[in-house]
């Protein structure tokens, strides 16, 4: 069971570029979000999705855009990245109710 | 802001000894749930307490959620060194999402 996949595990990026944080799960979750995680702050969540088509934002939004197309997916997007975006970024999914919480391996990401 | 306040946020005790993590919110939560990371890892889901009153226990491991919903805590009885971590809580608000607390680092001395 692959449960939550995110790609690439670890990138580098240059000022001003941008990129696409993947994530993907098998489950049928409907519930998906996106946390940042920095030394000393725990997990910030980023966005945040209930089902296809339908995304908020959580804390720590301002950079980042998120759309879900479909149930698997909900992917992350950096438009022009900056030196404080550099932080490992988790994908967790989970179904309706007070179910758990699944989190992916996350992805490293240094902005330089 | 960080709306759920973890503490201590560093933790370094001997082996034997017991411990108690607090995590506190002026907020009220729809359930509250305990994770630990390990380096390199995501986190993994320890346990989730919804009832206010409601205490939970796992081994070692006792999970209490506050009366009123917006206070929870963690105590470990005889730690060892295997219960080295990060501790997270999280708590589940009224629109669904789940925010985390700043951690707790626990290190546990053979």
């Amino acid at each position: 069971n692959a449960g939550v996949t995110q790609t690439p595990k670890f990138q580098v990026l240059k000022t001003g570029q941008s990129m696409t944080l993947q994530c993907a799960q098998d489950m049928n979750h409907e519930y998906m979000s996106w946390y940042r995680q920095d030394p000393g702050m725990g997990l910030r969540l980023i966005h945040y999705s209930v089902g296809a088509g339908i995304t908020d934002q959580g804390e720590v939004p301002n950079g980042y855009n998120v759309s879900r197309s479909t149930t698997e997916d909900f992917p992350l997007r950096l438009l022009s990245a900056a030196p404080s975006q550099t932080s490992v970024y988790f994908c967790a999914t989970r179904g309706y109710g007070n179910q758990p919480q699944h989190f992916g391996d996350g992805t490293r990401l240094s902005i330089l | 802001t960080q709306l759920l306040e973890q503490s201590p946020q560093f933790l370094s005790i001997q082996e034997g000894e017991n411990l108690t993590v607090y995590c506190n919110s002026s907020s009220v939560f729809s359930s509250l749930q305990w994770y630990r990371q390990e380096p390199g890892e995501g986190p993994v889901l320890l346990v989730t307490v919804v009832t206010g009153g409601e205490v939970k226990k796992l081994k070692r491991l006792t999970f209490q959620f506050g009366d009123a919903r917006k206070d929870s805590s963690l105590h470990i009885t005889a730690a060892q060194p295997g219960d080295t971590g990060l501790y997270l809580c999280a708590g589940e608000r009224g629109d669904d999402k789940i925010i985390f607390g700043k951690g707790t680092r626990l290190h546990i001395l053979p």
